[in-house]
Protein backbone atom coordinates (compact mmCIF):
# COMPACT_ATOMS: atom_id res chain seq x y z
CA UNK A 1 0.00 0.00 0.00
CA UNK A 2 1.16 3.66 -0.55
CA UNK A 3 1.54 5.69 2.47
CA UNK A 4 2.23 9.29 2.43
CA UNK A 5 3.05 10.45 6.28
CA UNK A 6 2.07 14.00 7.59
CA UNK A 7 4.57 14.82 9.90
CA UNK A 8 1.65 16.96 12.48
CA UNK A 9 -2.31 16.18 11.82
CA UNK A 10 -2.92 19.33 14.63
CA UNK A 11 -1.13 22.31 15.25
CA UNK A 12 -1.82 25.78 16.65
CA UNK A 13 0.80 28.68 15.76
CA UNK A 14 0.81 31.96 16.65
CA UNK A 15 0.58 34.94 13.96
CA UNK A 16 4.46 35.76 12.69
CA UNK A 17 6.00 31.88 13.73
CA UNK A 18 7.29 30.15 10.94
CA UNK A 19 5.69 26.70 10.54
CA UNK A 20 6.93 23.50 8.69
CA UNK A 21 4.81 20.83 7.75
CA UNK A 22 6.64 17.88 6.72
CA UNK A 23 5.52 14.78 4.51
CA UNK A 24 7.19 11.46 3.59
CA UNK A 25 6.22 8.51 0.67
CA UNK A 26 7.53 5.63 0.64
CA UNK A 27 6.81 4.94 -3.07
CA UNK A 28 9.44 6.67 -5.24
CA UNK A 29 6.91 8.66 -6.42
CA UNK A 30 9.05 11.74 -8.64
CA UNK A 31 5.99 14.06 -8.18
CA UNK A 32 5.17 15.67 -4.88
CA UNK A 33 2.11 18.05 -4.16
CA UNK A 34 0.82 20.22 -1.23
CA UNK A 35 -2.80 21.68 -1.22
CA UNK A 36 -5.15 23.25 0.91
CA UNK A 37 -8.64 22.49 1.67
CA UNK A 38 -11.28 25.41 2.94
CA UNK A 39 -14.85 24.80 2.68
CA UNK A 40 -16.44 25.81 -0.55
CA UNK A 41 -13.16 26.19 -2.40
CA UNK A 42 -12.15 22.58 -3.06
CA UNK A 43 -8.63 21.53 -2.85
CA UNK A 44 -6.06 24.76 -4.01
CA UNK A 45 -2.66 23.27 -5.48
CA UNK A 46 0.08 25.50 -3.34
CA UNK A 47 3.30 24.16 -4.71
CA UNK A 48 4.45 20.49 -7.07
CA UNK A 49 7.72 19.05 -7.12
CA UNK A 50 8.61 16.70 -10.09
CA UNK A 51 11.82 15.90 -8.62
CA UNK A 52 14.40 16.80 -6.10
CA UNK A 53 15.39 19.94 -5.57
CA UNK A 54 12.64 21.00 -8.30
CA UNK A 55 9.32 22.61 -7.97
CA UNK A 56 6.98 24.69 -9.35
CA UNK A 57 4.16 27.33 -8.06
CA UNK A 58 0.46 26.19 -8.10
CA UNK A 59 -2.53 28.37 -8.15
CA UNK A 60 -1.84 29.88 -4.25
CA UNK A 61 2.06 30.29 -3.61
CA UNK A 62 1.77 33.40 -2.09
CA UNK A 63 2.96 33.29 1.58
CA UNK A 64 4.25 29.94 1.40
CA UNK A 65 7.77 27.96 0.09
CA UNK A 66 8.56 24.35 -0.29
CA UNK A 67 11.83 22.22 0.36
CA UNK A 68 12.25 19.16 -1.60
CA UNK A 69 15.62 17.76 -0.88
CA UNK A 70 15.33 14.03 -0.65
CA UNK A 71 13.38 12.52 -3.28
CA UNK A 72 10.49 11.29 -0.30
CA UNK A 73 10.50 14.31 1.70
CA UNK A 74 8.34 17.92 0.44
CA UNK A 75 8.30 20.26 3.33
CA UNK A 76 5.65 23.15 3.03
CA UNK A 77 6.97 26.05 4.78
CA UNK A 78 4.81 28.92 5.92
CA UNK A 79 7.81 32.18 6.42
CA UNK A 80 4.98 33.93 8.61
CA UNK A 81 2.29 32.22 9.44
CA UNK A 82 -0.70 34.70 9.56
CA UNK A 83 -4.59 33.98 10.25
CA UNK A 84 -5.79 34.00 7.05
CA UNK A 85 -3.36 30.56 6.59
CA UNK A 86 -5.95 28.55 9.31
CA UNK A 87 -6.87 25.78 6.86
CA UNK A 88 -6.04 21.79 6.39
CA UNK A 89 -3.03 21.26 5.02
CA UNK A 90 -2.91 17.60 2.08
CA UNK A 91 0.00 16.32 0.56
CA UNK A 92 -0.02 14.06 -2.16
CA UNK A 93 1.81 12.22 -4.09
CA UNK A 94 1.82 9.97 -7.17
CA UNK A 95 2.11 9.81 -10.86
CA UNK A 96 -1.17 9.07 -13.05
CA UNK A 97 -3.06 8.62 -9.50
CA UNK A 98 -1.90 10.45 -6.60
CA UNK A 99 -2.33 9.80 -3.07
CA UNK A 100 -3.23 11.72 -0.49
CA UNK A 101 -1.70 11.78 2.99
CA UNK A 102 -4.21 12.18 6.29
CA UNK A 103 -4.14 15.80 6.18
CA UNK A 104 -2.33 18.58 9.03
CA UNK A 105 -5.12 21.07 10.35
CA UNK A 106 -3.53 24.33 11.11
CA UNK A 107 -4.96 27.18 13.51
CA UNK A 108 -3.12 30.21 13.32
CA UNK A 109 -4.06 32.47 16.28
CA UNK B 1 -7.13 30.44 -10.68
CA UNK B 2 -7.51 27.14 -12.79
CA UNK B 3 -10.04 25.49 -11.19
CA UNK B 4 -12.68 23.15 -12.29
CA UNK B 5 -16.61 24.19 -10.99
CA UNK B 6 -18.01 21.71 -9.29
CA UNK B 7 -22.01 21.74 -9.07
CA UNK B 8 -24.16 21.60 -5.69
CA UNK B 9 -21.75 22.36 -3.23
CA UNK B 10 -23.61 20.49 -0.97
CA UNK B 11 -26.45 17.96 -1.05
CA UNK B 12 -28.25 15.91 0.97
CA UNK B 13 -30.63 13.06 0.45
CA UNK B 14 -32.54 10.39 1.91
CA UNK B 15 -31.46 7.02 2.14
CA UNK B 16 -32.21 5.35 -1.37
CA UNK B 17 -32.22 8.39 -3.24
CA UNK B 18 -30.40 8.99 -6.61
CA UNK B 19 -27.65 11.44 -6.04
CA UNK B 20 -25.72 12.82 -8.98
CA UNK B 21 -22.96 15.70 -8.89
CA UNK B 22 -21.12 17.73 -12.00
CA UNK B 23 -17.94 18.84 -12.71
CA UNK B 24 -17.85 21.96 -15.67
CA UNK B 25 -14.82 23.13 -17.17
CA UNK B 26 -14.87 26.31 -19.73
CA UNK B 27 -11.91 24.13 -21.06
CA UNK B 28 -11.75 21.33 -22.63
CA UNK B 29 -10.39 18.85 -20.35
CA UNK B 30 -8.06 15.89 -21.24
CA UNK B 31 -9.04 13.79 -18.98
CA UNK B 32 -11.15 13.12 -16.14
CA UNK B 33 -10.73 12.10 -12.03
CA UNK B 34 -13.18 11.47 -9.34
CA UNK B 35 -11.79 11.30 -5.65
CA UNK B 36 -13.77 10.60 -2.56
CA UNK B 37 -13.42 12.38 1.03
CA UNK B 38 -15.20 10.35 3.79
CA UNK B 39 -15.42 12.88 7.11
CA UNK B 40 -12.53 13.19 8.57
CA UNK B 41 -10.33 11.60 5.96
CA UNK B 42 -8.55 12.33 3.10
CA UNK B 43 -9.52 12.02 -0.99
CA UNK B 44 -9.12 8.36 -2.56
CA UNK B 45 -9.25 8.37 -5.67
CA UNK B 46 -12.05 6.22 -7.32
CA UNK B 47 -11.30 6.36 -11.28
CA UNK B 48 -10.20 8.28 -14.39
CA UNK B 49 -11.65 8.83 -17.81
CA UNK B 50 -10.25 9.72 -21.15
CA UNK B 51 -12.28 9.36 -23.85
CA UNK B 52 -14.78 11.30 -25.42
CA UNK B 53 -18.67 9.99 -24.13
CA UNK B 54 -16.76 7.69 -21.81
CA UNK B 55 -19.28 5.69 -19.49
CA UNK B 56 -18.03 3.74 -16.55
CA UNK B 57 -19.39 2.17 -13.45
CA UNK B 58 -18.31 0.91 -10.35
CA UNK B 59 -21.36 -0.70 -8.39
CA UNK B 60 -23.97 1.99 -7.44
CA UNK B 61 -21.59 4.47 -8.94
CA UNK B 62 -21.44 5.21 -12.97
CA UNK B 63 -19.22 8.18 -14.43
CA UNK B 64 -19.57 10.25 -17.52
CA UNK B 65 -17.20 12.39 -19.54
CA UNK B 66 -19.05 14.64 -21.97
CA UNK B 67 -19.15 14.54 -25.79
CA UNK B 68 -17.08 18.16 -25.91
CA UNK B 69 -14.93 16.67 -22.76
CA UNK B 70 -15.80 19.83 -20.79
CA UNK B 71 -18.06 18.43 -18.32
CA UNK B 72 -18.00 15.27 -16.36
CA UNK B 73 -21.06 13.35 -14.16
CA UNK B 74 -21.14 10.95 -11.10
CA UNK B 75 -24.39 9.43 -10.28
CA UNK B 76 -24.96 7.25 -7.22
CA UNK B 77 -28.28 5.26 -7.76
CA UNK B 78 -30.00 4.21 -4.29
CA UNK B 79 -27.85 5.69 -1.50
CA UNK B 80 -26.39 4.71 1.35
CA UNK B 81 -24.99 5.91 4.71
CA UNK B 82 -21.38 4.82 3.48
CA UNK B 83 -22.25 7.25 0.57
CA UNK B 84 -21.83 10.19 2.82
CA UNK B 85 -18.61 12.54 2.43
CA UNK B 86 -17.20 14.91 -0.41
CA UNK B 87 -16.67 13.85 -4.37
CA UNK B 88 -14.02 15.87 -6.15
CA UNK B 89 -13.20 15.73 -9.49
CA UNK B 90 -9.90 16.87 -11.51
CA UNK B 91 -7.96 17.01 -14.29
CA UNK B 92 -4.67 15.70 -14.27
CA UNK B 93 -2.33 18.02 -16.89
CA UNK B 94 0.77 16.78 -18.31
CA UNK B 95 3.47 19.22 -19.52
CA UNK B 96 6.68 18.38 -20.27
CA UNK B 97 6.88 15.29 -17.94
CA UNK B 98 5.41 17.55 -14.81
CA UNK B 99 2.21 16.14 -13.09
CA UNK B 100 -0.57 18.70 -12.14
CA UNK B 101 -3.77 18.14 -10.52
CA UNK B 102 -6.72 20.56 -11.20
CA UNK B 103 -9.39 20.19 -8.42
CA UNK B 104 -13.07 20.80 -8.64
CA UNK B 105 -14.41 22.77 -5.56
CA UNK B 106 -16.14 19.52 -4.81
CA UNK B 107 -19.40 18.68 -3.46
CA UNK B 108 -20.83 17.34 0.12
CA UNK B 109 -22.64 14.56 0.33
CA UNK B 110 -25.13 14.31 3.36
CA UNK B 111 -27.27 11.00 3.19
CA UNK B 112 -30.05 10.69 5.97
CA UNK B 113 -31.01 7.42 7.54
Amino acid sequence: DVKVTQSSRYLVKRTGEKVFLECVQDMDHENMFWYRQDPGLGLRLIYFSYDVKMKEKGDIPEGYSVSREKKERFSLILESASTNQTSMYLCASGGNTIYFGEGSWLTVV
Amino acid sequence: GQQVMQIPQYQHVQEGEDFTTYCNSSTTLSNIQWYKQRPGGHPVFLIQLVKSGEVKKQKRLTFQFGEAKKNSSLHITATQTTDVGTYFCAELRTTSGTYKYIFGTGTRLKVLA
